[in-house]
């Protein structure tokens, strides 16, 4: 079946660091993937998606590119800040340009300090 | 506009009670989708509604889940005899449509049920 893999965190860095949380997949046929961001006591916010392999997205300065070669989808930010202080978390959907039934990574606890 | 909003925000419920937990889409959103997230299992998939239809019941853990959604709109989660192990937050969410270039899926936020 679908299934998602991410790093464990949780991630503490510096205001400033670079930032990587890997992500990987499994999937038959072709999965939209998609990066989701839980703020401290706010609900699920979507962050950037990618429909089909090679496509970047981006928002906010977090980039992700869709890799079918390596199946991954690992999430970056060059500079990072306080406000980044969130849990993320990479999902995916069984369809291409289509999300019946998002199946999501356990997460990864990100902690900027000033 | 008004996002997904969900009711209540907290429940407290004695084992053995049934709960019903309710989703008010993003209006005009024609799909929903109801999740659970607990320390445990993460972030899981219960059913998915397209209009008033659930093509995808595979999430629920049980027959005392059930869920319905009328009039494409309001939809509730109802949970029988609930059980410790029904304590979670429970995230209902709504998309534009399920393919095509809106299907991006917008969350509320949550119904955090607890069960003594």
């Amino acid at each position: 079946g679908n299934s998602v893999t991410q790093m464990e965190g949780p991630v503490t860095l510096s205001e400033e660091a670079f930032l990587t949380i890997n992500c990987t997949y499994t999937a038959t046929g072709y999965p939209s993937l998609f990066w989701y961001v839980q703020y401290p006591g706010e609900g699920l916010q979507l962050l950037l998606k990618a429909t089909k392999a090679d496509d970047k997205g981006s928002n906010k300065g977090f980039e992700a590119t869709y890799r079918k070669e390596t199946t991954s989808f690992h999430l970056e930010k060059g500079s990072v800040q306080v406000s980044d202080s969130a849990v993320y978390f990479c999902a995916l959907s069984r369809t291409q340009g289509g999300s019946e039934k998002l199946v999501f990574g356990k997460g990864t606890k990100l902690t900027v300090n000033p | 506009g008004a996002g997904v909003s969900q009711s209540p925000s907290n429940k407290v419920t004695e084992k053995g009670k049934d709960v019903e937990l309710r989703c008010d889409p993003i209006s005009g959103h024609t799909a929903l989708y109801w999740y659970r997230q607990s320390l445990g299992q993460g972030l899981e998939f219960l059913i998915y509604f397209q209009g008033n239809s659930a093509p995808d019941k595979s999430g629920l853990p049980s027959d005392r889940f059930s869920a319905e959604r009328t009039g494409g709109s309001v939809s509730t989660l109802t949970i029988q005899r609930t059980q410790q192990e029904d304590s979670a937050v429970y995230l209902c969410a709504s998309s534009l449509a399920v393919r095509g270039p809106s299907y991006e899926q917008y969350f509320g936020p949550g119904t955090r049920l607890t069960v003594t």
